[in-house]
């Protein structure tokens, strides 16, 4: 099955940075790649995500990165603002609907 | 349109008894997938239904289980819970259907309590 590692676990950055999330997956059969970010007491909310035939998507302040080779994808945040503090998660698709997460990404803004 | 919907959001139960917990994914949505949220385990995959059949399944035991109806909503089912059940249960949409259609859309979660 596939494996998704995600770096850091924890990220505190000055309000007005940028903030970059690093993912691995071990799986090449793996063809999409979303990012969620997670506030306190809601659920994981879809905020980018790319395909396999893509390397760079953006939206706004944030943008998603692919290296297919290397197998590795990471999460870009500019202009960071207190707003963007929550956990974010990476994922990789195998099989139809069937996500493997990474572990998580607590991101502190501080104004 | 209307988000993913679960019901209830809090669920305390006793340890051995059974729960059933509910989603009601995006209108138009055939693919609906459960996810078991745990501090130490993070976000793991449950089981993935599509047009009323199971499609996909992760490691769990055999205790939880699911189904979907015609129009798409969706049940979990845990029996003989324990202690270790606790978690947030997340339910995801998505179109499902074509090779595009992989978008997930979470619901708000079932925090579900076992004592």
């Amino acid at each position: 099955g596939e494996n998704v590692e995600q770096h850091p676990s924890t990220l505190s950055v000055q309000e007005g940075d940028s903030a970059v999330i690093k993912c691995t997956y071990s799986d090449s059969a793996s063809n999409y790649f979303p990012w969620y970010k997670q506030e306190l007491g809601k659920g994981p909310q879809l905020i980018i995500d790319i395909r396999s035939n893509v390397g760079e998507k953006k939206d706004q302040r944030i943008a998603v990165t692919l290296n297919k080779t290397a197998k590795h994808f990471s999460l870009h945040i500019t202009e960071t603002q207190p707003e963007d503090s929550a956990v974010y998660f990476c994922a990789a698709r195998y099989n139809f609907n069937k996500f493997y997460f990474g572990s998580g990404t607590k991101l502190n803004v501080k104004p | 349109k209307a988000g993913v919907t679960q019901t209830p959001r809090y669920l305390i139960k006793t340890r051995g008894q059974q729960v059933t917990l509910s989603c009601s994914p995006i209108s138009g949505h055939r693919s609906v997938s459960w996810y078991q949220q745990t501090p130490g385990q993070g976000l793991q995959f449950l089981f993935e239904y599509f047009s009323e059949t199971q499609r996909n399944k992760g490691n769990f035991p055999g205790r939880f289980s699911g189904r979907q109806f015609s129009n798409s909503r969706s049940e979990m089912n845990v029996s003989t819970l324990e202690l270790g059940d606790s978690a947030l249960y997340l339910c995801a949409s998505s179109l499902g259907g074509g090779t595009g259609d992989h978008e997930q859309y979470f619901g708000p979660g079932t925090r579900l309590t076992v004592t």
